[in-house]
């Protein structure tokens, strides 16, 4: 069965400093999503994408974060940089991208737990 | 404002008992509704969602919902437990019609006891 990719699964870095993760969404899923999820809370959207264009960035922090799928495929979210607060579970998950009755199924990776001490 | 409740931190259940975890949402309009499931070092895994018609709801691994709108509620049921169930399980609500924007409850984190 397809599975939704990312790597690395696990990052500790300091404050101050870049870090990166990369998804590799299922073959043929046109939508990709970004979450983060914080202990304890469910996952929030940070950035979707449809194909290579951003449809929601509204709850990304701009200012340190940037997000990008270049070729409509993969895709990258970087932290620069990287803040105490930002520790936290970063997960990708991607859909169809098809719109209809009942709507779409996400499919989620594994997750990227980062530790930023 | 918008929101979606999960009154359950933690719950913990024998196996073989019966299972239900509560979900509330406080929408102008009836979303799409959904449940996950989080495994310990995994992805979310979609357990089962409701969008129209037969308010009750069947998904994998034995699991149903039941769509309430008098109460604005969509619990999560299952008959009888395995020691497999034991993971995260988080309710979600959608209002764009087509799952692209989903809000998640806080979780309940169900642990069996053998």
């Amino acid at each position: 069965e397809a599975e939704v990719a990312q790597s690395p699964r696990y990052k500790i870095t300091e404050k101050s400093q870049a870090v990166a993760f990369w998804c590799d969404p299922i073959s043929g899923h046109a939508t990709l999503y970004w979450y983060r999820q914080i202990l304890g809370q469910g996952p929030e959207l940070l950035v979707q994408f449809q194909d290579e264009s951003v449809v929601d960035d509204s709850q990304l922090p701009k200012d340190r974060f940037s997000a990008e799928r270049l070729k409509g495929v993969d895709s990258t979210l970087k932290i620069q940089p990287a803040e105490l607060g930002d520790s936290a579970m970063y997960l990708c998950a991607s859909s169809l991208g098809l719109a209809g009755p009942g709507g779409e199924t996400q499919y989620f990776g594994p997750g990227t737990r980062l530790l930023v001490l | 404002a918008q929101s979606v409740t999960q009154p359950d931190i933690h719950i913990t259940v024998s196996e073989g008992a019966s299972l239900e975890l509560r979900c509330n949402y406080s929408y102008g309009a009836t979303p799409y509704l959904f449940w996950y499931v989080q495994s310990p070092g995994q992805g979310l895994q979609l357990l089962l969602k409701y969008f129209s018609g037969d308010t009750l709801v069947q998904g994998i691994k034995g699991f149903e919902a039941e769509f309430k709108r008098s109460q604005s509620s969509f619990n999560l049921r299952k008959p009888s437990v395995h020691w497999s169930d034991a993971a995260e399980y988080f309710c979600a609500v959608d209002l764009t019609g087509t799952a692209s924007k989903l809000t998640f409850g806080t979780g309940t984190r169900l642990q069996v006891t053998l």
